[in-house]
C-alpha cells in the first residue's frame, strides 16, 4: 500500500489549497481515505473523511463549508480541497488509508505528509 | 463532538521501564480506540486498534486495554526507540484525537 501526496505549498491569506493523495497497491473502491493535519509543533487534527466506495464524505465541524473531499476514480487520487486559508491552516497535511471497510475505522496506513504555509 | 482528554502530556521515563498513558472519552465509545506513535518528521503509525488490537509488527511490549470511556497504553520494557509522541483516537463517531503524550528521557 502506497499514498503519494503532493508536495508543499505556499498560499496567502484568503487562498485555497488542494492536495492530492495517489493510492496504490490496494483496491481503491475498498477503503475509505482520511485527511489529518498537524500544525508547528501541535497535536493531529482529524479533518474529515472520503469514501472511495461511494463517494461518501464526514467533515470536522470546524471545517465545515470550507474543507471539500474528492477523488478521481480513473487514477486513484483523493483530493483534499480547504479554502479561505488563513494563518491557522499553517501545517502539514497527512491522507491516511482507513484499516477496514466502514465508517468506523483506524488509520493503517499514511502519506508523507504535505506541508502548508500560509503567510 | 467526542472529546478525548489524555495524560499525561509529557512522561519521563528511562530504558527498561514500565510506562502508561490513559486516554478518556467525553462519552462511551465501545472499543473504537486507536493508539499512534509518532516520531519528529514522521508520520503517525499505528500502534493498536479496537482499544487492545496490536497492529502487524508492532512489539509485543506495547498494549492496549479499556473501554467505553477510559483506556490504557502500556509500555513494558520501554526501549531507545519507544522514546516519542503517542496519541490516542476514537473512530466511534467521526474522530478525534488526543493532545498527545510525549516520552521523553529521563
Amino acid at each position: 500500500v502506497q499514498l503519494v501526496q503532493s508536495g508543499a505549498e505556499v498560499k496567502r491569506p484568503g487562498a485555497s489549497v488542494r492536495i492530492s493523495c495517489k493510492t496504490s497497491g490496494y483496491v481503491f473502491y475498498s477503503y475509505a481515505i482520511a485527511w489529518v493535519r498537524q500544525a508547528p509543533g501541535q497535536g493531529l487534527e482529524w479533518m474529515g473523511w472520503f469514501s472511495a466506495h461511494n463517494g461518501s464524505t464526514m467533515y470536522a465541524q470546524s471545517l465545515q463549508g470550507r474543507l471539500t473531499l474528492t477523488a478521481d476514480t480513473s487514477t486513484a487520487t483523493v483530493y483534499m480541497e480547504l479554502t479561505g486559508l488563513t494563518s491557522d491552516d499553517t501545517a502539514v497535511y497527512y491522507c491516511a488509508r482507513d484499516m477496514w471497510f466502514g465508517e468506523k475505522s483506524p488509520l493503517q496506513h499514511w502519506g508523507l505528509g504535505t506541508p502548508v504555509i500560509v503567510s | 463532538d467526542i472529546q478525548m482528554t489524555q495524560s499525561p502530556s509529557t512522561l519521563s521515563a528511562s530504558v527498561g521501564d514500565r510506562v502508561s498513558i490513559t486516554c478518556r472519552a467525553s462519552q462511551s465509545i465501545g472499543t473504537s480506540l486507536a493508539w499512534y506513535q509518532q516520531k519528529p518528521g514522521k508520520a503517525p503509525k499505528l500502534l493498536v486498534s479496537q482499544a487492545s488490537g496490536s497492529d502487524i509488527g508492532v512489539p509485543s511490549r506495547f498494549s492496549g486495554s479499556g473501554s467505553g470511556t477510559e483506556f490504557t497504553l502500556t509500555i513494558y520494557g520501554l526501549q531507545s526507540e519507544d522514546f516519542a509522541t503517542y496519541y490516542c483516537q476514537q473512530y466511534s463517531s467521526y474522530s478525534t484525537f488526543g493532545r498527545g503524550t510525549k516520552v521523553e528521557i529521563k
